[in-house]
């Protein structure tokens, strides 16, 4: 089946640093999804992307659609300690169900 | 509008025991999805539903079973727990479009003791 590789797997931060991080695919997807958690609670939506080459905006965060469709960045400018969390990639496949495959996620910490 | 729901938040079975999670959303959604989460690895899809009255196997679907008699509703039952389904279980529901993206309950935490 498919899989994503998310780097990197956790990353230590000071306040106002930019952040980046990235997903890689074996194989091609129709949209990729970036979704932030919080303890305790379900995976938020942050960006999504449907065509290859976008790159989207939301606030702070700016993520793109890699126009090999098998990658896909997002990065994080001018972190706050409310961006402490884990971020999901996800890539969606076109047809059936539409399955949606997760990255293993990247754990950030922000030091005041 | 309280979207996605779930219940309980969280549970301890001890092996062998059964149990029922409820998942309930108000938007209308036709698409539903559970998912497991563990340490070190993605949300890995069990069951889901393109529809009431329907359900299909996902990824990892063994030990478990669903139902959808009402839009609203998808259940996820284990019918004797096991340790190895200790995890976080998460549902989500989408809209049938083919841009409409998942929206993910609280989750709820399972121990199998």
């Amino acid at each position: 089946g498919q899989q994503l590789n998310q780097s990197p797997q956790s990353m230590f931060i000071q306040e106002g640093e930019d952040v980046s991080m990235n997903c890689t695919s074996s194989s091609i997807f129709n949209t990729w999804l970036w979704y932030k958690q919080d303890p305790g609670e379900g995976p938020v939506l942050l960006i999504a992307l449907y065509k290859a080459g976008e790159l989207t905006s939301n606030g702070r965060l700016t993520a793109q659609f890699g126009i090999t469709r098998k990658d896909s960045f997002l990065n994080i400018s001018a972190s706050i300690p409310s961006d402490v969390g884990i971020y999901f990639c996800a890539g969606r496949e076109r047809g059936g169900y539409q399955k949606v495959t997760f990255g293993i996620g990247t754990k950030l910490q922000v030091i005041p | 509008n309280a979207g996605v729901t779930q219940t309980p938040k969280f549970r301890v079975l001890k092996t062998g025991q059964s149990m029922t999670l409820l998942c309930a959303q108000d938007m209308n959604h036709e698409y539903m999805y559970w998912y497991r989460q563990d340490p070190g690895m993605g949300l890995r899809l069990i069951h889901y539903s393109v529809g009431e009255g329907t359900t299909a196997k996902g990824e990892v679907p063994d030990g478990y079973n669903v139902s959808r008699l009402k839009k609203q509703n998808f259940l996820l039952g284990l019918e004797s727990a096991a340790p190895s389904q200790t995890s976080v279980y998460f549902c989500a529901s989408r809209p049938w479009d083919l841009d409409g993206e998942q929206y993910f309950g609280p989750g709820t935490r399972l121990t199998v003791t």
